[in-house]
């Protein structure tokens, strides 16, 4: 069974950082890519960032970039977002998702962790 | 950037009815490979959302047959046969074409009457 458990969310202060995980099973991590998707409090799902299989491409939106940054460790088959410069409107639950190729590119996310909820306040 | 517009933004249906979203993009889905990359998917109350309908019209794995979807190019629609009180929840429809930015329409919320 696939299964996606992410952690690390919690309450900051504007300009803070916070760096989320996802540890996964039930796949072979290495071979897909994968991506993190938020959803502000009431509001609909926005793409954030996302990583090839290798690692070595990475991929965000504009609203993110330059302050959020992802990451593998094919080891722990554990997915992270470091998130920095944290925002009020980044406020959000933030899902990790498993793209269904491994090479970033056209597909859909097959299967999304439970999320976790990230609140940037002062 | 493309734009994904779907309607209504809400319906109430009653057990047993038929329902109906409408998902039209800013452009076309359609890849030079001949797949379109238009994906529904459906939130349950309080869960994370989860794959219904992949490239247009097949089904991931453990959808009931009483969802279908179809369209092309701009224009698609996601169909229940038969609306379940399980169906309800918020369903979105979502572009992989136009990257790097995957864009999901802005949900379309199901009750049941």
């Amino acid at each position: 069974e696939v299964q996606l458990l992410e952690s690390g969310g919690g309450l900051v202060q504007p300009g803070e950082s916070l760096r989320l995980s996802c540890a996964v099973s039930g796949f072979t991590f290495s071979n897909y890519a994968m991506s993190w998707v938020r959803q502000a409090p009431g509001k609909g799902l926005e793409w954030v960032s996302a990583i090839s299989g290798s690692g070595v491409s990475t991929y965000y939106a504009d609203s993110v970039k330059g302050r959020f940054t992802i990451s593998r460790d094919d080891s722990k088959s554990t997915l992270y977002l470091q998130m920095n410069s944290l925002r009020a409107e980044d406020t959000a639950v933030y899902y990790c998702a498993k793209l269904e190729r491994y090479s970033y590119g056209p597909t859909q996310f097959d299967y999304w962790g439970q999320g976790t909820l990230v609140t940037v306040s002062s | 950037e493309i734009v994904m517009t779907q309607t209504p933004l809400s319906l109430s249906v009653t057990p047993g009815q038929p329902a109906s979203i409408s998902c039209k993009s800013s452009q076309s889905l359609l890849h030079s490979n001949g797949k379109t990359y238009l994906y529904w998917y459906l939130q349950k109350p309080g869960q994370s959302p989860q794959l219904l309908i992949y490239e247009v019209s097949n089904r991931f794995s453990g959808v009931p047959d009483r969802f279908s979807g179809s369209g092309s190019g701009t224009d698609f629609t996601l169909k229940i046969s038969r609306v379940e009180a399980e169906d309800v929840g918020v369903y979105y429809c979502m572009q992989s074409i136009h990257l790097p930015f995957y864009t999901f329409g802005q949900g379309t919320k199901l009750e049941i009457k």
